[in-house]
């Protein structure tokens, strides 16, 4: 079974660009989510989805975060305009279930805005 | 007060030591208690997870969750090398249950 998967891996902008990652589920999981990881913290939902509707987006800030999953599959999350406290790793976990507690979680993409 | 607390170490042992890895939450309304481990430049994978209080076995790690003192714990024996990262809890309600909180994360080394 294949894993969650994310790109990039890496990403450097300058402040006030804009920033786009992909991530795609593990099939047939209809539970996508986004989490912020800063350094030295535990991840911090962003955004969830239960197959191309979203459940819970109250810590997304809306002002510069958008996220999206297109027919129920795979997620892009944006950034527009990056500022330096966006640098972090995000990280895309899926779930069969909304809820369940086996998430499975993509390798992350790291972000560094300068 | 954070939901969910975590002594972010760094913790440094022996191969062979038995290690404890703690956290403590404020929110009694959690019911699902996870332990999630977090090599380098990697995305956190699921350890093991318990449902209300009591104690999970599984090989050499141990869960235990006291919902009575809001207190959680993964024993770790006989470490080895390869047990070496970060290791994070995360919890959530049962109704609800659709957001995880996760503490801080405590990074373990184990050495040769």
């Amino acid at each position: 079974e294949a894993g969650v998967a994310q790109s990039p891996r890496y990403k450097i902008i300058e402040k006030r660009q804009s920033v786009a990652f992909w991530c795609n589920p593990i099939s047939g999981h209809a539970t996508l989510y986004w989490y912020q990881q800063i350094l030295g913290q535990g991840p911090k939902l962003l955004i969830q989805f239960q197959n191309n509707g979203v459940v819970d987006d109250s810590q997304l800030p809306k002002d510069r975060f958008s996220a999206e999953r297109l027919k129920g599959v795979d997620s892009t999350l944006k950034i527009q305009p990056a500022k330096l406290e966006d640098s972090a790793v995000y990280l895309c976990a899926s779930s069969y279930i909304a809820g369940g507690e086996t998430q499975y979680f993509g390798p992350g993409t790291r972000l560094l805005v300068l | 007060q954070k939901e969910v607390e975590q002594d972010p170490g760094p913790l440094s042992v022996p191969e062979g030591a038995i290690v404890s890895l703690n956290c403590t939450y404020s929110n009694s309304a959690f019911q699902y208690f996870m332990w999630y481990r977090q090599y380098s430049r990697k995305g956190p994978e699921l350890l093991m997870y318990t449902y209300s209080s009591g104690n999970k076995e599984d090989g050499r790690f141990t869960a235990q969750v006291d919902k009575s003192s809001k207190y959680i714990s993964l024993f770790i024996r006989d470490s080895q090398p390869s047990d070496s990262a970060t290791y994070l809890c995360a919890m959530k309600e049962e109704n609800t249950g659709n957001q995880f909180y996760f503490g801080t994360g405590t990074s373990l080394t184990v050495i040769p």
